[in-house]
């Protein structure tokens, strides 16, 4: 099973947005609106930042945004901080009742 | 307050078992899947399974299927992992997840399995 694609860095400067992509399959995140993005800072539990594609949990920052288009999702971080450098990883339930995670991606706050 | 509280870290040989638990409080356990996911060294996430707290049933990952077996105590409210035939590339943080619908809102603290001779 393979996972889905991530790019494995992106930086920006404080104030600045940047977009993570995630890029699948028309069987995972083409196929169902069941995609989420997952934080995690080193040495720490991930935690969830979007679930259903876009929709934000409680607590979790309006700075952070998802959306979805074909088969690739996004994450969107607007007015970037230095507290938002961390690894990312999106989410997609694949059918089969099975779930796949994406490779990750390193942000970098320049 | 959800709290999903793992056992603790494990060496084992190469060849034996491991089983993992994560005991559960704050919510009706049986009202939830729990899911199992693994994060080897500076890596990503792997998916491993799932199981239904409800009625017993789990599905699993194509690569894990017959070496990973997902069970629960509804008196105790815990999951367990235990995986066999451990080789050296499943020395791995393994942590359990609580979903919400479709996704993941709740984990574990993540127990770090060790495979060495």
């Amino acid at each position: 099973q393979s996972a889905l694609t991530q790019p494995a860095s992106v930086s920006g400067s404080p104030g600045q947005s940047i977009t993570i992509s995630c890029t699948g399959t028309s069987s995972d995140v083409g196929g169902y609106n069941y995609v989420s993005w997952y934080q995690q800072h080193p040495g720490k539990v991930p935690k969830l930042m979007i679930y259903d594609v876009t929709n934000r949990p409680s607590g979790v920052s309006n700075r952070f945004s998802g959306s979805k288009s074909g088969n690739t999702a996004s994450l969107t971080i607007s007015g970037l901080q230095a507290e938002d450098e961390a690894d990312y990883y999106c989410n997609s339930y694949r059918g089969g009742s099975t779930y796949v995670f994406g490779t990750g991606t390193k942000v970098t706050v320049l | 307050q959800v709290q999903l509280v793992q056992s603790g870290a494990e060496v084992k040989k190469p060849g034996a078992s491991v089983k993992v638990s994560c005991k559960t409080s704050g919510y009706t356990f049986s009202d939830y899947y729990m899911h199992w996911v693994r994060q080897a060294p500076g890596q990503g996430f792997e998916w491993m399974g799932y199981i239904n707290c409800n009625n017993g049933y789990t599905n699993y990952a194509q690569i894990f299927k017959g070496r990973v077996t997902v069970t629960r105590d509804t008196s105790s409210s815990t999951s367990y992992m235990e995986m066999t035939s451990l080789t050296s590339d499943d020395t791995a943080l393994y942590y359990c997840m609580r979903e919400g619908t479709k996704f993941f809102p709740y984990w574990g603290q993540g127990t770090l399995v060790t495979v060495s001779s």
